[in-house]
């Protein structure tokens, strides 16, 4: 059972890069969840969606864009990277939104 | 501002002894509390989700209490074994949308020895 597939695992990228991060997941679920987790602090929502073509910003959006084309898909864009950004990547996915999410493995992502 | 306060930051205890965590909330208003485990370089996963009626949910070895009266959860470790060396998150849902529902704690680092 693959549930939520996070890809790259790791990353190194140059300040100014752009770069995606790709999330899918293979359990139907509506709700789809981007976090950036830094050492010692708790899990931070950038972005979510609540279905298809449906995305809203959460509490730390500036400097990320994403896209829910699918049911499936919930792609992470940063655009020019910072080091701020250098950070652990978790997508999740839900279904309804008060159950327990389901976290990928994370991306962990350097900007130099 | 919602917040999710745990302790300790980490802990360290011998192979088959028990272990408490705390989580202290101020989210409001309450929908559900959640315990997931992280283990290293991994995502966290679910242990218990607790409502406003529940007081206390198990799954296997885990117990986590909740006095939504205090605001106060706690995750119990009975018999731990080197496996339940991670982080445990406590993560508390609000009735908002279904986005910014969730307020995430730091973790405490369990570290289990033999």
């Amino acid at each position: 059972n693959a549930g939520v597939t996070q890809t790259p695992k790791f990353r190194i990228l140059k300040i100014g890069q752009s770069m995606t991060l790709q999330c899918a997941q293979d359990m139907n679920h509506n709700y789809m969840y981007w976090y950036r987790q830094d050492p010692g602090m708790g899990l931070k929502l950038i972005y979510y969606s609540v279905g298809a073509g449906i995305t809203d910003k959460g509490e730390v959006p500036n400097g990320y864009n994403v896209s829910r084309s699918t049911t499936e898909d919930f792609p992470l864009r940063l655009e020019l990277a910072a080091p701020s950004q250098t950070s652990v990547y978790f997508c999740a996915s839900s279904y309804p939104q008060d159950q327990p999410q389901h976290f990928g493995d994370g991306t962990r992502l350097s900007i130099l | 501002k919602n917040q999710v306060e745990q302790s300790p930051q980490s802990l360290i205890i011998l192979e088959g002894k028990n272990c408490t965590l705390q989580c202290n909330y101020t989210v409001s208003p309450f929908s559900n509390l959640r315990w997931y485990k992280q283990d290293t370089g991994r995502g966290p996963v679910s242990l218990t989700i607790m409502t406003f009626s529940e007081n206390t949910k198990s799954n296997g070895r885990y117990t986590a209490t909740l006095d939504a009266d205090t605001k106060q959860s706690s995750l119990h470790i009975t018999a731990s074994q080197l496996s339940d060396s991670a982080s445990y998150i406590c993560v508390v849902s609000d009735d908002g949308n279904a986005g910014n529902m969730l307020t995430f704690g730091g973790g405490t680092r369990l570290m289990v020895k033999p």
